[in-house]
């Protein structure tokens, strides 16, 4: 199976802060990565796709970037909405796995 | 409007069974092949299973395979997963997910609000 390993755990930041976050895949996923959303005692939601396509309706302010085995994602300024917890997801085989996902927390 | 409504979450000891139903909505349901995902408290999210459009191909995670099945009613728009020989570690919430795109697996684009399965005595 792959493993994504997803940091940081935790990050801290402060409304308009740039932030970023990285997965790192064990074998090559070409762009078939994905990166979700959650807030306490929601479903997640989808952000972006194929490493770098915005879902309908995300803010311009989130973006994802990579290909292989190394992805990012940024919001170029943090808004208080987005005060969350994120994940991402490979999908390049039927055995889709996950990040261990990134807490943004106020800093 | 997609809607997943998932149903059947409960308590249940170990060694018990549940099945948990998931009625889809709002897309054509027999072009997706549909997924479980779970979510132990406090924990990440782990995919579960996944059914193709026509149920005749299941894929399961190695922590369920030989307990857990997965299947699929078209005519009713709703995937199933049948759990037997629940563990302690099963406790989770299961979110039904729809796969991103007709077809094939993908990602997952609408997930529905979750239902909790705690196995405890």
């Amino acid at each position: 199976d792959i493993q994504m390993t997803q940091f940081p755990s935790t990050l801290s930041a402060s409304v308009g802060d740039r932030v970023t976050i990285t997965c790192r895949a064990s074998q090559s996923i070409s762009s078939w990565l994905a990166w979700y959303q959650q807030k306490p005692g929601k479903a997640p939601k989808v952000l972006i796709y194929k490493a770098s396509s915005l879902d309908s309706g995300v803010p311009s302010r989130f973006s994802g970037s990579g290909s292989g085995t190394e992805f990012t994602l940024t919001i170029s300024s943090l808004q208080p909405d987005d005060f969350a917890t994120y994940y991402c997801l490979q999908y390049n085989s039927y055995s889709r796995t996950f990040g261990q996902g990134t807490k943004v927390e106020i800093k | 409007e997609v809607q997943l409504l998932e149903s059947g979450g409960d308590l249940v000891q170990p060694g018990g069974s549940l099945r948990l139903s998931c009625a889809a909505s709002g897309f054509t349901f027999t072009s997706h092949a549909m997924t479980w995902v779970r979510q132990a408290p406090g924990k990440g999210l782990e995919w579960v299973s996944t059914v193709s459009v026509n149920g005749g191909t299941t894929y399961y995670a190695d922590s369920v395979k030989g307990r857990f099945t997965i299947s699929r009613d078209n005519s009713k728009n709703t995937q199933y997963l049948q759990m037997n020989g629940l563990r302690t570690d099963d406790t989770a919430v299961y979110y039904c997910v729809k796969e991103g795109l007709p077809g094939g697996i993908y990602y997952f684009d609408y997930w529905g609000q979750g239902t909790l399965v705690t196995v405890s005595s």
